[in-house]
């Protein structure tokens, strides 16, 4: 089974440039996460997708972060104008949760895009 | 809100040493609770869980088990090896939201 997939492993831009993350979670899985992990911390949540619809962006910072999920599958992050302090590893996750989901779940990660802002 | 504190690190090791990364948890509810490995270069890998009080995940030779009188989820490894060396992560999964709250990782090196 193939896992968690994501596009670019690095990306290294100027301060105020923009960016643009993909990703494709596990065939099948409903719930796609992404979550920003900055050096020397856990990953922290930024937005979760049940299907193609929000379930959760209350830390994605909204005057600069967007994200969405076509037709359910894939996702793209976009950060436009990027800071110095976005600087950090973007971690894609998905899970299987369905109706009958529930805090046991796993959550699958793809291996990360790293973000360097100059 | 749930959060996780785990050991801080590097913690270095010998090989066949005994491996010790202390996590306690605060939550309400009953969480669900974690320990991801992340290698060097990739992703976070599930590494064991365990859903409820008193249960006892495994995988790899690692164990931990769910106290919930001490709330802890400490993690152990009897005899590591030098491909254990990792970045070790603790996180529990919200009963109310089913949400990843996640520690700050523990970084072990173990040495030949």
């Amino acid at each position: 089974e193939a896992g968690v997939a994501q596009s670019p492993r690095y990306k290294i831009i100027e301060k105020r440039q923009s960016v643009a993350f993909w990703c494709n979670p596990i065939s099948g899985h409903a719930t796609l996460y992404w979550y920003q992990q900055i050096l020397g911390q856990g990953p922290k949540l930024l937005i979760q997708f049940q299907n193609n619809g929000v379930v959760d962006d209350s830390q994605l910072p909204k005057d600069r972060f967007s994200a969405e999920r076509l037709k359910g599958v894939d996702s793209t992050l976009k950060i436009q104008p990027a800071k110095l302090e976005d600087s950090a590893v973007y971690l894609c996750a998905s899970s299987e949760r369905g109706p009958g989901g529930g805090p046991e779940e796993t959550q699958y990660f793809g291996p990360g895009t790293r973000l360097l802002v100059l | 809100g749930d959060s996780v504190t785990q050991m801080e690190g590097p913690v270095t090791l010998s090989e066949e040493a005994f491996l010790t990364i202390n996590c306690t948890y605060t939550a309400t509810g009953y969480p669900s609770l974690f320990w991801y490995v992340q290698y060097p270069g990739e992703g976070l890998q599930l590494l064991l869980k365990a859903t409820k009080a008193d249960d006892k995940g495994s995988n790899k030779g690692f164990e931990a088990t769910y106290r919930k009188e001490t709330t802890s989820f400490h993690l152990e490894k009897g005899s590591v090896q030098v491909s254990d060396s990792a970045v070790y992560f603790c996180a529990l999964s919200s009963s109310n939201d089913y949400k990843l709250s996640f520690g700050a990782g523990t970084t072990v090196t173990v040495r030949a």
